[in-house]
């Protein structure tokens, strides 16, 4: 099957700072990046759907400002997560897909805001 | 509205016996259901699908789905767990048939594999 590679696969920082995380498709072209949120023992929850080239589509009670999502390219789509706090600590997974086939996912980023 | 409930947050079951993880589904629409499978810390990677076609579907590693529709029942069975099915599975529905746009995901079932 297509890979979806996510980077990094871990991140700590301090609260405050910003972190961005990659996803990207390596042997196919994406026309739809989705990110989701993990909570520890719990299922994964919809972000935001970002198509290459156009704004992301956000989900509801999701900041828009605080997880700034860019698809730039068609293999491309990063997460920033601006001023971190203990809060945003959590795993983040991407997915890609072409139009309206199978949706790949990544190997997920676990982020702690220290 | 689109949701998915997985009975049961854990499943036990020894080497070799049968395994059988649950999920109940609602959907306005003919839905497409998947099963996805979740290793610590890991991506997902799609176990089958459920796309209006078949209602028995087979997936990887041995296991299988039945749709059933009246009963609003997508279940996920495999008749002999190996001790590397340990692990997260999901069930997961989509609004539309044949499609992958926004995913909703049950909550989870862990399933524990004992020799």
């Amino acid at each position: 099957g297509a890979v979806v590679s996510q980077h990094p696969s871990w991140v700590i920082c301090k609260s405050g700072t910003s972190v961005k995380i990659e996803c990207r498709s390596l042997d196919f072209q994406a026309t739809t990046m989705f990110w989701y949120r993990q909570f520890p023992k719990q299922s994964l929850m919809l972000m935001a759907t970002s198509n290459e080239g156009s704004k992301a589509t956000y989900e509801q009670g999701v900041e828009k400002d605080k997880f700034l999502i860019n698809h730039a390219s068609l293999t491309l789509s990063t997460l920033t997560v601006t001023s971190a706090h203990p809060e945003d600590s959590s795993f983040y997974i991407c997915s890609a897909q072409v139009a309206n086939t199978e949706a790949f996912f990544g190997q997920g980023t676990r982020l702690t805001v220290v | 509205a689109q949701s998915v409930t997985q009975l049961d947050s854990h499943v036990s079951v020894s080497e070799g016996t049968p395994v059988l993880l649950r999920c109940n589904y609602s959907s306005s629409y003919s839905p497409s259901l998947f099963w996805y499978v979740q290793h610590p810390n890991k991506g997902l990677q799609l176990l089958l699908k459920y796309t209006s076609a078949a209602t028995l579907v087979k997936g990887i590693n041995g296991f299988e789905a039945e749709f059933k529709k009246s009963e609003t029942s997508f279940h996920l069975t495999k008749p002999s767990a190996h001790m590397s099915d340990a692990a997260e599975y999901f069930c997961v529905v989509s609004p539309f048939s044949g499609g992958y746009n926004k995913l909703i995901f049950g909550a989870g079932t862990r399933l524990a594999v004992h020799p």
